[in-house]
């Protein structure tokens, strides 16, 4: 069973730029979680969907971030624009909430750089 | 605000040796505690999962336990090998009044660990 995808693994950017990540989460799972995990430190949630509908985005920076799950399965995390502080890992996780279960499954995440 | 931490910040020790990495949280209303790992450049891999209503995970040489009560969880590693080296995060999710889990994970910042031959 594939895991978690994310793309790109690595992207350098220059301040102002707009930047977008790309997530596919485990098949048949309903929730999905970007968290962005700055260097020496645990990750942070940014947001969680469950199927389409967002419903924790109490810690994404709205005036530039801005993410999507259309259809429930793939999402897309934008910056727009990017500032030196956005450097970071920014990481998909995916589970199946059942119940008594809420094991959650990370991809590879994406090392953002911003110049 | 559930607040996690991990002790100690890194860990060096000779090959064969075992090992135990402490979490500990704030707030004891959670719904699962989960061990990760982390190689250098890489995503986090699922270690254990503990349900609150749990006391241990066993896992080939990982052994966790957790005491919610008083807000602590071990990571017992036993015969440590060079290959185990890497960051260790532990992450709890709250519990809704519900009883349903609010889904966020809150992570400690990790222990380092190095296995030297």
């Amino acid at each position: 069973e594939a895991g978690v995808v994310q793309s790109p693994r690595y992207k350098i950017i220059e301040k102002k730029q707009p930047v977008a990540f790309w997530c596919n989460p485990i098949s048949g799972h309903n929730t999905l979680y970007w968290y962005r995990q700055n260097l020496g430190q645990g990750p942070e949630l940014l947001i969680r969907y469950e199927n389409e509908e967002a419903v924790d985005d109490s810690q994404l920076p709205k005036d530039r971030f801005s993410a999507e799950r259309l259809k429930g399965v793939d999402s897309t995390l934008k910056i727009q624009p990017a500032e030196l502080g956005d450097s970071a890992v920014y990481l998909c996780a995916s589970s199946l909430v059942l119940a008594g279960n809420n094991e959650q499954f990370f991809g590879p995440g994406t090392r953002l750089t911003v110049l | 605000k559930q607040e996690v931490t991990q002790i100690p910040a890194a860990l060096s020790v000779p090959e064969g040796e075992n090992l135990v990495l402490n979490c500990s949280f704030t707030d004891s209303a959670i719904y699962n505690l989960q061990w990760f790992r982390q190689d250098p450049g890489k995503g986090l891999t699922s270690l254990l999962l503990i349900q609150s209503s749990q006391r241990e995970q066993t896992s080939g040489r990982l052994n966790a336990s957790l005491d919610k009560s008083s807000g602590r969880s071990t990571l017992y590693i036993a015969a440590s090998q060079p290959g185990d080296s890497a960051t260790y995060l532990c992450a709890v999710t709250l519990i809704f009044a519900g009883g349903t889990s609010y889904g966020k994970l809150t992570f400690g910042q990790g222990t380092i660990l190095t296995v030297h031959p």
